[in-house]
């Protein structure tokens, strides 16, 4: 499978714990994206790498959010001291390094925070 | 802020109709636009894009594109449940320096029978 993959699928968590949810981009893909989505909503925009610079970051983003992507392959989203509002589905995509390109997405992490 | 508006419906339509979902946008720079299907539980799946003004068509799915207007379409010709599902409309919009694909809240499509 040469897609986007995310791990976990789930996780449940308890309020207050630490959380890190992994993004592998499709090979070749330079541009990576971290989403956040809640029911009834769109995937709304948290950070942006271009190979491994972080170039964007939502001014949404609490400072609880941080993410990484050291080698400009895969990326790491972490969530510190999580909040009942973290419970939502992280979503990852990629595109290649052009403005006229689509971004693809993974499966997405579920997190529950209880 | 820069905005991507869409009606979140639900739309419901019969099987072998024309469903017709729409897109409007705020950012006049954007030259990317994207439809995404989106199944409940699942992650958004790209189904067509487009760049230019005028239409584009992919089997029985059709993209429309006005710029002036600041408008983009998507027409699904002879709907089948199976279409049943939410479609996100995406923009790319200046963030920052960069362009960042912006989404709208996305369409509830409902195909009866």
């Amino acid at each position: 499978d040469t897609g986007v993959s995310q791990d976990p699928r789930h996780k449940i968590t308890k309020r207050g714990q630490n959380v890190t949810f992994r993004c592998d981009p499709i090979s070749e893909h330079n541009r990576l994206y971290w989403y956040r989505q809640t029911l009834g909503q769109g995937p709304e925009f948290l950070t942006y790498f271009q190979n491994e610079a972080q170039l964007e970051k939502s001014r949404l983003l609490s400072d609880r959010f941080s993410a990484e992507r050291p080698k400009g392959s895969f990326s790491t989203l972490e969530i510190q001291r999580t909040e009942q509002g973290d419970s939502a589905m992280y979503l990852c995509a990629s595109s290649l390094n052009n403005e006229n390109t689509e971004a693809f997405f993974g499966q997405g992490t579920r997190l529950t925070v209880v | 802020q820069k905005e991507v508006e869409q009606n979140s419906g639900p739309l419901s339509v019969p099987e072998g109709a024309i469903a017709s979902l729409n897109c409007t946008y705020s950012d006049r720079g954007s030259q990317s636009f994207f439809w995404y299907r989106q199944y409940s539980g699942k992650s958004p799946e790209l189904i067509m894009s487009i760049y230019s003004n005028g239409d584009k068509e992919d089997g029985r799915f059709t993209a429309q594109l006005n710029k002036a207007s600041q408008y983009v379409s998507l027409l699904i010709r002879d709907s089948q449940p199976s279409d049943s599902a939410t479609y996100l409309c995406a923009v790319k919009q200046r963030t920052g320096g960069s362009y960042i694909p912006t989404f709208g809240r996305g369409t509830s499509l409902i195909v009866h029978p």
